[in-house]
């Protein structure tokens, strides 16, 4: 079955430290991965997705289809960055979003 | 463009009733899903329609029901109101349902007492 893992409920980490939240998926074939953010009081909205290879707002994340991860990555970390992450999967003919429990990072001034 | 709007924006029933929630995409949007969002258990996937049909659906009880109509508007409804159905549901539309990026409403906030 196809699964999103986050293993982290909280991570709380100083300011203008490095911060790696962390996403495993289970599925065998090509997916579609993505990572959503949701800031106090604001919307949830698509942060980045694997397929663009972007970098917003300083995030990263590289599709490792050998370790299965998503792994969402910042050098640096702001205070502006505390917010609720989830990582999604799409995969295969299915239409529904598969959604990690998501990851709440907190960022200590 | 206008985003994904949400009515109302807060409820509070009482145990037993029914209330119906009701999500207006994205224009030009025909997939929409539903989701409840609580502090314990994040992103619960409710059901998801494209062109007024159900395409997929969540883990719920029967309580728990949608429907699409031909502008792509949806509404939920939930009967038989219980305490545990307390969450915040959520609504995104996209243009073709997954692979692409789903565009969130702001929620109903639902309080049963």
């Amino acid at each position: 079955a196809q699964r999103v893992t986050q293993p982290e409920k909280l991570l709380s980490v100083f300011k203008g430290a490095p911060v790696e939240l962390k996403c495993n998926y289970s599925y065998s074939g090509s997916p579609e991965l993505f990572w959503y953010v949701q800031y106090s009081r604001q919307r949830l909205q698509l942060l980045l997705r694997h397929i663009s290879r972007e970098s917003i707002k300083g995030f990263t994340a590289d599709l490792n289809k050998g370790e299965t991860s998503f792994h969402l990555k910042k050098p640096f970390a702001q205070e502006e960055d505390s917010a609720m992450y989830y990582c999604a999967l799409s995969a295969g003919s299915n239409y529904q979003l598969i959604w990690g429990a998501g990851t709440k990072l907190i960022i200590k001034p | 463009k206008a985003g994904v709007t949400q009515t109302p924006r807060y409820l509070i029933k009482t145990r037993g009733q029914q209330v119906t929630l009701s999500c207006s995409p994205i224009s030009g949007h025909r997939s929409v899903s539903w989701y409840q969002q609580t502090p314990g258990q994040g992103l619960q996937f409710l059901f998801e329609y494209f062109s007024e049909t159900q395409r997929n659906k969540g883990n719920f009880p029967g309580r728990f029901s949608g429907r699409q109509f031909s502008n792509s508007r949806s509404e939920m409804n939930v009967s038989t109101l219980e305490l545990g159905d307390s969450a915040l549901y959520l609504c995104a539309s996209s243009l073709t349902g997954a692979r692409v990026e789903a565009f969130f409403g702001q929620g109903t906030r639902l309080t049963v007492v």
